[in-house]
């Protein structure tokens, strides 16, 4: 079946290290997205992706950074200059016409500890 | 930027009853989304309704748009237990922008036995 998978679902950082959120689809699309989500709020957008070796920032991306050398990898990389990485973070992927919602992983939950 | 803003902010309700949401908008949009979370999961996508469309059905989903007071609304019908989770509305700009999505706050609805 054609999803959008998140690993891993669980992660902790120590202070000062990097750490690498995968996301991988198999939809064939060719947008994909990362999200950040802090307890009781919505969606804040880190980085977006419309095709291969191309990426944009979205509201929030300072601290973080991304890669798209495939079309169905899109990592998120959390740097130690993010101050506050404790949350929930989400990929999707879309197809680019805009008729069309998005497909969400099932999250991967970070924590500094 | 969060572009949506959603009321009420909770929502708690019996079987059977009808749970409406409503999400207000800042800017032009292509279309607006509806998303459900369960709790510590991924986002479902629900319904969209184009600017040029005032409501739109799907199963027990009612859901109406009025792009002159920029707000949308969401309607359950006859809900259920199983309904329980966040509701988040989405919307898409007028214009080429990557496909992203911008999100609101959510309404958390229980729906209680």
């Amino acid at each position: 079946d054609g999803g959008i998978t998140q690993s891993p679902k669980y992660l902790f950082r120590k202070e000062g290290q990097n750490v690498t959120l995968s996301c991988e689809q198999n939809l064939n699309h060719d947008a994909m997205y990362w999200y950040r989500q802090d307890p009781g709020q919505g969606l804040r957008l880190i980085y977006y992706s419309q095709i291969v070796n191309d990426f944009q920032k979205g509201d929030i991306a300072e601290g973080y950074s991304v890669s798209r050398e495939k079309k169905e990898s899109f990592p998120l990389t959390v740097t130690s200059a993010q101050k506050n990485p404790t949350a929930f973070y989400l990929c999707a992927s879309s197809i680019l016409d805009r008729g069309y919602g998005y497909t969400f992983g099932s999250g991967t939950r970070l924590t500094v500890v | 930027s969060q572009q949506g803003e959603e009321d009420p902010q909770a929502l708690s309700i019996q079987e059977g009853e009808n749970a409406t949401m409503n999400c207000s908008y800042k800017t032009s949009i292509n279309n607006l989304q509806w998303y459900r979370q369960n709790s510590g999961r991924g986002l479902v996508h629900l319904i969209l309704i184009r600017s040029n469309e005032r409501e739109k059905h799907s199963g027990r989903l009612r859901v109406t748009l009025d792009t002159s007071k920029k707000s949308s609304s969401l309607l359950i019908t006859a809900s259920r237990a199983a309904d329980t989770a966040s509701y988040f509305c989405a919307t898409a700009g007028l214009y080429n922008q990557g496909g992203k999505l911008i999100f609101g706050q959510g309404t958390e609805l229980s729906v209680k036995p």
